[in-house]
């Protein structure tokens, strides 16, 4: 099964507004990482957290989890069109699982000018 | 320059035929990946490489054999294609086995089996 799964499945806003998106996960985790991807594009890297810590930030980019519910959030702010992509978490599953990414099926966020 | 490069990009091709996908990475990465996304964009590993060893190899059937002649090259071959097999594959590399490592990943290869 899947170690990631994100929620919502897709999301519609316009330009401006903040897109949130969530991510559950069913076993321990070392680290949960945040990617992108645009359509018809590799995936690429936005933001790592760790199991020890509870928010990041990278620019417009915030990222919490929470462990207790294992789960993980990352918040687009001021969204532009160029954010229009699909968001996928990736976790470790643990330490038995290095190196070995579980990807969900991400969120597709649409922002409309 | 492209970090992770994947050749070919698109290919179509008929059930029973033998195909490869070929990926190199400039990054001087240690570790390499193949990721399969199928057509829900689900993304699920199949194998990774550290230094040409094999560590990780998922449940993927014996048809498809990965082949990495060094630690920049990691190649999937696959025989007797399946339509199930259409996917998109991706190739990924990182520097050590961490999962605190972020992972390049090549622009993709859309396999099309008919």
């Amino acid at each position: 099964s899947q170690q990631g799964e994100e929620d919502p499945q897709a999301l519609s806003i316009q330009e401006g507004e903040n897109a949130t998106m969530n991510c559950s996960y069913k076993t321990s985790i070392n680290n949960l990482q945040w990617y992108r991807q645009n359509s018809g594009r590799g995936l690429v890297h936005l933001i790592l957290i760790r199991s020890n810590e509870r928010e990041k930030h990278s620019g417009r980019l915030r990222v919490t989890l929470d462990t207790s519910k294992k789960s993980s959030s990352l918040l687009i702010t001021a969204s532009r069109a160029a954010d229009t992509a699909s968001y996928f978490c990736a976790t470790d599953g643990g330490t038995d699982s290095w190196g070995k990414f579980q990807f969900g099926a991400g969120t597709q966020v649409v922002v409309t000018p | 320059d492209t970090a992770v490069s994947q050749t070919p990009k698109y290919l179509v091709t008929q059930m029973g035929n033998d195909k490869s996908i070929k990926c190199e990475q400039n990054l001087g990465h240690d570790t390499m990946y193949w990721y399969k996304q199928d057509s829900k964009k689900f993304l699920k590993i199949m194998f990774s490489y550290n230094n040409k060893e094999l560590i990780i190899n998922e449940t993927v059937p014996n048809r498809f054999s990965p082949k990495s002649p060094d630690k920049a090259h990691l190649n999937l071959h696959i025989n007797s294609l399946e339509l199930g097999d259409s996917a998109v594959y991706f190739c990924a590399s990182s520097q050590g086995r961490s999962s605190g490592n972020t992972i390049y990943f090549g622009e993709g290869s859309w396999l099309t089996v008919v």
